[in-house]
């Protein structure tokens, strides 16, 4: 399996609080990805990077924004979290000329 | 812009019959294809993929695919299904930085 993990595994928050989203590889992959899962609409892309702090929005990134300082470490923040952001987020990476992405465990975000 | 369909949103087999989930996809270069399962609660592990080649690819687990151009299609097949490939399938298309997921078929397995 590759190294990929997420943090928190689970969170609870209210509406209009902000809230990090951390996702943490070992395997040195150039490309680092975030989406989001709900029912009926597979996996979305919010964001990804292409390196160190070199990002860029995915098809849903309105209300989310990401930073990559460092190579094994992608964070993605929602500024005022809402309840429309309720959702299971995965982070995934990929390598250089390699398309095939690897997943993380996820994160299931609940917005109250 | 690429995009998925899987038309089959749920689909029951009884264990050791064959089965066929299908996804067919948009897109405007060639291909890079994907499909991946998902079990309860967990990510997803991808099962196998289409670049180039034999149009017909093996992957993990007993799965195959195989790629029809000419009906921009990539179906997944497993000859005998087990209790435990019950979960969900996903297929995908799509390079490093445009991937398009479908919205997923769940299996369900019989005893």
């Amino acid at each position: 399996d590759a190294g990929i993990t997420q943090s928190p595994r689970h969170k609870v928050t209210e509406t209009g609080t902000p809230v990090t989203l951390r996702c943490h590889q070992t395997e040195n992959h150039r490309y680092m990805y975030w989406y989001r899962q709900d029912p009926g609409h597979g996996l979305r892309l919010i964001h990804y990077s292409y390196g160190v702090k070199d990002t860029d929005k995915g098809e849903v990134s309105d209300g989310y924004s990401v930073s990559r300082s460092k190579t094994e470490d992608f964070l993605l923040t929602l500024e005022s979290a809402t309840s429309s952001q309720t959702s299971v987020y995965f982070c995934a990476i990929s390598g250089e000329g390699h398309y095939e992405q690897y997943f993380g465990p996820g994160t299931r975000l609940t917005v109250t | 812009a690429q995009s998925v369909t899987q038309p089959d949103i749920h689909i029951t087999v009884s264990e050791g019959a064959s089965l066929e989930l299908r996804c067919n996809y948009s897109y405007g270069a060639t291909p890079y294809l994907f499909w991946y399962v998902q079990s309860p609660g967990q990510g997803l592990q991808l099962l196998l993929k289409y670049f180039s080649g034999d149009t017909l690819v093996q992957g993990i687990k007993g799965f195959e695919a195989e790629f029809k151009r000419s009906q921009s299609s990539f179906n997944l097949r497993k000859p005998s299904v087990h209790w435990s490939d019950a979960a969900e399938y996903f297929c995908a298309v799509g390079g490093a930085t445009d991937m398009r997921f479908g919205a997923g078929t769940r299996l369900t397995v019989k005893p």
